[in-house]
């Protein structure tokens, strides 16, 4: 199976930072790599695939960039609405999985 | 537009079985690969189960539920479906279906409101 792991766990920023979520693939997954933001009590949403496709409606501020194993999940200028925990998911290849998540919260 | 509304939830006890459905509209069920996922309360997401397309058939699940768990459609009624057997406290969770992205099999870019599962005694 592949591991996904996700880097940080937690993090606390501001309104208008500059956020920068990792996630690391245990082998080569290619570009296979979905990005989801979930809120409290809410299903996850589609951001981005495969790697760097934007979902459609998803605010420019939000770009995914790599490739093999390493990906990141930036987001420019952090938005009120965007305080959230942000899950990456291979589709590379069965079993699908995905990383533990990374919080961000108001600092 | 797109919808996935799951049902058939609730508390059971360890070893019970429970049944849940999904009722699909704005598209048909059987065109796609839809799946099952599911969060343990405060934790992560996991993939449950899988099942292809009706042209291709193939179903996966994952490890922890393998032998346990069965996914189906009806295509008559748009829906699928998730036999759980042999539940555990382990298989406490809000259980989502996803549908994909078109062209993308394994991108989830529709999911349900979730139903919660409760294993306890």
């Amino acid at each position: 199976d592949i591991q996904m792991t996700q880097s940080p766990s937690s993090l606390s920023a501001s309104v208008g930072d500059r956020v920068t979520i990792t996630c690391r693939a245990s082998q080569s997954i290619n570009r296979n790599l979905i990005w989801y933001q979930q809120k409290p009590g809410k299903a996850p949403k589609l951001l981005i695939y495969p790697a760097s496709t934007l979902q459609s409606g998803v605010p420019s501020r939000f770009s995914g960039s790599g490739s093999g194993t390493d990906f990141t999940l930036t987001i420019s200028s952090l938005q009120p609405e965007d305080f959230a925990t942000y899950y990456c998911q291979q589709s590379y290849s069965t079993p699908l999985t995905f990383g533990g998540g990374t919080k961000v919260e108001i600092k | 537009q797109v919808q996935l509304v799951e049902s058939g939830g609730g508390l059971v006890k360890p070893g019970e079985s429970l049944r849940l459905s999904c009722a699909a509209s704005g598209f048909t069920i059987s065109d796609y690969y839809m799946s099952w996922i599911r969060q343990a309360p405060g934790k992560g997401l996991e993939w449950v189960s899988y099942i292809s397309s009706s042209s291709g058939n193939t179903i996966y699940y994952g490890e922890s539920v393998k032998g346990r768990f069965t996914i189906s459609r009806d295509s008559a009624k748009n829906s699928l479906y998730l036999q759980m057997n042999s539940l555990r406290v382990e298989d406490t969770a809000v259980y989502y279906c996803a549908a994909p992205r078109r062209g993308y099999d394994k991108v989830f870019d529709f999911w349900g409101q979730g139903t919660l599962v409760t294993v306890s005694s």
